[in-house]
């Protein structure tokens, strides 16, 4: 069965540390896609990235990196010099073939980025 | 120019009341979605609909309806509101009918609270 996993349900650091959030996958199908999504306190939900099953090269964005790794199931979530506006939750997110090709949600993690 | 767009923001109301939440998507997407978000953060599809077919339809109860008059609106309409209702709703869009891997946008959430 799908399932993703975020077992950090809460992370708190210093601004300008780094920062890593984990993200462990379940799934069956060759063909899948992982995403993440960010939700300040505001409360929207915001789309950061979305990586295929077929493309393991690890992307940068800015202060933000994402790791995906299939022989571990992993698609870890790398935040460099954390600031105060990166405190969020960040949700971990699998679409494959199975499940009507809906997203299959992790619970995610809540960071805290003190100044 | 909002992407996806949901009213009313705050939704107060009474235990018994019927209330509707109405969502709006000018992306040209094909495929819209209702999400309950708990207190806890969990995130939980309910509907989703497809060039105005309903696809997905989770274990809700049938207190919720939800209606796509084109596939631009998706409406949610609840009946004798309980409190466990009480959670933010949020309503989103993707594109490409039966395209496996499209990243979800979603609006800013209806945040509904039973009195």
């Amino acid at each position: 069965a799908q399932k993703v996993t975020q077992a950090q349900t809460e992370i708190s650091v210093v601004e300008k540390e780094d920062v890593t959030l984990d993200c462990v996958y379940e799934t069956r199908d060759t063909t899948y896609y992982l995403f993440w999504y960010k939700q300040p306190p505001s409360g929207e939900l915001v789309f950061l990235i979305r990586r295929n099953s077929f493309d393991e090269q690890n992307e940068i964005s800015g202060r933000y990196s994402w790791n995906f790794q299939k022989s571990t199931s992993s698609f870890n979530f790398t935040i460099t010099a954390s600031q105060v506006v990166d405190s969020a939750v960040y949700f971990c997110a699998l679409s494959d073939a199975g499940n009507n090709r809906k997203l299959i949600w992790g619970l995610g993690t809540s960071l805290a980025v003190n100044p | 120019d909002t992407a996806v767009s949901q009213t009313p923001k705050y939704l107060v109301t009474q235990m018994g009341n019927d209330k509707s939440i109405k969502c709006e998507q000018n992306l040209g997407h094909d495929t819209m979605y209702w999400y309950k978000q708990d207190s806890k953060k969990f995130l939980k599809i309910m509907f989703s609909y497809n060039n105005k077919e309903l696809i997905i339809n989770e274990t809700v109860p049938n207190r919720f309806s939800p209606k796509s008059p084109d596939k631009a609106h998706l409406n949610l309409h609840i009946n004798s509101l309980e409190l466990g209702d009480s959670a933010v709703y949020f309503c989103a869009s993707s594109q490409g009918t039966g395209r496996l891997g499209q990243p979800q946008h979603f609006g800013d959430g209806t945040r509904l609270s039973i009195l």
